[in-house]
């Protein structure tokens, strides 16, 4: 079963707005990772955060993690119209191997 | 070009064929895992290898599934007896070893079982 939840299921905004995507999960992780999949195509790792990290960056991307409400949100600013896809939350919960526990996307809409 | 690769991207097959996958993964990497992913969904684990060993595997991945990594390098995924259920995308990424690592995507092989 899937173990996260992406809120919301769609967004859709303007060139130049930001974009904010939640994710919850339910039970203790290793860490926690975003993909972006553009239709049809493989995912791209964008970042991992591991569980005793609070906030990280890379470049346009803020992705924050809160152990205590088991919850993640990625922040993608100044978007552009190359930003349109799917994004994916997925954590490697505590006891695992390291096998990634998708949810099911937020399909980010970005109109030029 | 060094990312994943996987073999054929397409397959179409009749329901009850038998088909296989080739992924390759970053060459330094010794993890390899296979996940399956239909639409509007996100990807699902069904297993995974360190080196040449199958370590894990999800309960999808049933009887007809099997898997193998030969001298721990490309790995091969086999589908018996297709059903029109097995018909989505099945992707193969590669990772350093442990579970701390971000995980490389291949572009993934589209199965339609007709």
């Amino acid at each position: 079963s899937q173990q996260g939840e992406e809120d919301p299921q769609a967004l859709s905004i303007q060139e130049g707005e930001n974009a904010t995507m939640n994710c919850s999960y339910k039970t203790s992780i290793n860490n926690l990772q975003w993909y972006r999949q553009n239709s049809g195509r493989g995912l791209v790792h964008l970042i991992l955060i591991r569980s005793n990290e609070r906030e990280k960056h890379s470049g346009r991307l803020r992705v924050t993690l809160d152990t205590s409400k088991k919850s993640s949100s990625l922040l993608i600013t100044a978007s552009r119209a190359a930003d349109t896809a799917s994004y994916f939350c997925a954590t490697v919960y505590g006891g695992s191997q390291g096998n990634l526990i998708f949810g099911k996307g937020t399909k980010l809409s970005v109109k030029p | 070009d060094t990312g994943v690769s996987q073999n054929p991207r397409h397959k179409i097959t009749k329901r009850g064929q038998n088909v296989t996958f080739r992924c390759d993964p970053i060459s330094e990497h010794n993890r390899l895992y296979w996940y399956r992913q239909t639409l509007g969904q996100g990807p699902e684990f069904l297993t995974y290898f360190q080196n040449e060993a199958q370590l894990e595997k999800s309960r999808l991945l049933s009887d007809r599934f099997s898997a193998e990594r030969p001298k721990g390098s490309f790995s091969t995924l086999e589908i018996q007896r297709t059903e029109q259920g097995d018909s989505a995308m099945y992707l193969c990424a590669s990772s350093l070893e442990g579970g701390g690592y971000e995980q490389y995507f291949g572009p993934g092989t589209r199965l339609t079982v007709t």
